[in-house]
């Protein structure tokens, strides 16, 4: 069975500072995993996925995440925070293609401090 | 270009009510899913689709119905909304042999 762990439901940083979001999974298959982005009253969009290419993943606004099979993480970082990166993120995990079977963690709401 | 698009965006629903909670999506992926969403414990798959005429059952599916007479539409129905139905509830489709899926704006659903 798969599941996602993510550590710490609020983070709160300083703007400039380094955003680092945990997350831990559990799969018995190679996995595919995800983080996606909620801003307020709006949808999830995604923000970098994992699918066993590169372990290192870029994507959009500045975060990144690296895949350590090791530890079974997939931890979000970016160098610099902005008022802007406020909002809630998910890792997510799935081992289906055509992500219905998608598995949420439960969330980390970040907080950046002006 | 519209994407997944739900509606009501909002609903308030008295106990024991119904209603239908609409999904559709134009980008012809074949698989749908609807999610319902909770503080502190992420998004939860309801029911799923991998086609039209095909629905399966996800983590939480009692007291919902979905159906699936075509590829755009993917309707979730409470027969009997109870309180515990009390949520947002994400609809979300993806295309066969990609990982990735993509979200609705979301309904946010009060029952009383």
């Amino acid at each position: 069975a798969q599941s996602v762990t993510q550590l710490g439901s609020h983070v709160s940083v300083s703007e400039g500072a380094l955003v680092l979001l945990r997350c831990n999974y559990s799969s018995s298959v190679p996995p595919y995993l995800f983080w996606y982005v909620q801003y307020p009253n709006q949808g999830l969009q995604l923000l970098l996925k994992y699918t066993s290419a590169a372990t290192l993943v870029k994507g959009i606004n500045g975060f990144e995440a690296e895949f350590k099979k090791s530890e079974t993480s997939f931890h979000l970082t970016k160098p610099s925070a902005h008022m802007s990166d406020a909002a809630e993120y998910f890792c997510a995990v799935t081992h289906n293609t055509g992500g219905f079977k998608t598995i949420f963690g439960a969330g980390t709401r970040l907080f950046v401090k002006a | 270009n519209a994407g997944v698009t739900q509606t009501p965006k909002f609903q308030v629903l008295k106990t024991g009510q119904s209603m239908t909670l609409q999904c559709a999506q134009d980008m012809n992926h074949e698989y749908m899913s609807w999610y319902r969403q909770d503080p502190g414990m992420g998004l939860r798959l309801i029911h799923y689709s991998v086609g039209a005429g095909i629905t399966d059952q996800g983590e939480v599916p009692n007291g919902y119905n979905v159906s699936r007479s075509t590829t755009e539409d993917f309707p979730l129905r409470l027969l009997s909304a109870a309180p515990s139905q009390t949520s947002v509830y994400f609809c979300a489709s993806s295309q066969a042999g990609a990982v990735e899926a993509f979200f609705g704006q979301g309904t946010r659903l009060t029952v009383v």
